[in-house]
């Protein structure tokens, strides 16, 4: 079992719904979350980052995080086509490195 | 400001043969990170700097990867003897001290034939 898990997908959605992305990790010391988005041949950029349970706003990003149940989530608002990338959610452990998932690939249709 | 750099963006290597990869870290960041990433996955820890210190060594797949950050700026990851599955891009990431955040170069690609 990886230590971060995530739907590879693809995650299709019309334009202007909304992305539903869901990670889940099993280090129950990780501390400190982060989403970042990956669009083909380019390196990760940092979309989001959540340290604390409950829901973290950022434009038409969301982030949510629930360390009970070992699970952060992301939601795209009002999804553009620009959108189109692979997520990769991240956890970290003593502020050191970061355990990525696998990613979650996103399909924004006109 | 200028973000985190890395030369070559592209290598092409000989299986047998060594290669540098270099990185420089945006200004200021101290903390200095190491990923592989394999064609569609995450990127997988390999190094990680604080200043001059390498602090954690535990990602790096064999003794035939080496890097170093000699004057806490910019480091380079040595691959010894590429092999074909070393073949993967390879990201450096650095980081403000008291900061999780963690930015990210372009990475360079390496193949190895």
């Amino acid at each position: 079992q990886k230590e971060v898990e995530q739907n590879s997908g693809p995650l299709s959605v019309p334009e202007g719904a909304i992305a539903s992305l869901n990670c889940t990790y099993s280090d129950r010391v990780s501390q400190s979350f982060f989403w970042y988005r990956q669009y083909s041949g380019k390196s990760p950029e940092l979309i989001m980052s959540i340290y604390s349970n409950g829901d973290k706003e950022d434009g038409r990003f969301t982030a949510q995080l629930n360390k009970a149940s070992q699970y952060v989530s992301l939601l795209i608002r009002d999804s553009q086509p620009s959108d189109s990338a692979t997520y990769l959610c991240a956890s970290g452990a003593a502020g050191n490195k970061l355990t990525f998932g696998g990613g979650t690939r996103v399909l924004v249709k006109p | 400001g200028a973000g985190v750099s890395q030369s070559p963006r592209y290598k092409v290597a000989k299986r047998g043969q060594d290669v540098a990869l270099r990185c420089d870290p945006i200004s200021g960041h101290v903390s200095l990170f190491w990923y592989q990433q394999a064609l569609g996955q995450g990127p997988e820890f390999l190094t990680y700097f604080q200043n001059e210190a390498q602090l954690d060594k535990s990602g790096l797949p064999s003794d035939r990867f080496f890097a170093e950050r000699p004057e806490g700026s910019v480091s380079t990851l040595k691959i010894q003897r590429t092999q074909q599955e070393d073949s993967a891009v390879y990201l450096c990431a650095s980081r403000v001290i008291g900061y999780n955040e963690q930015f990210f170069g372009p990475g360079t690609r390496l193949t190895v034939l």
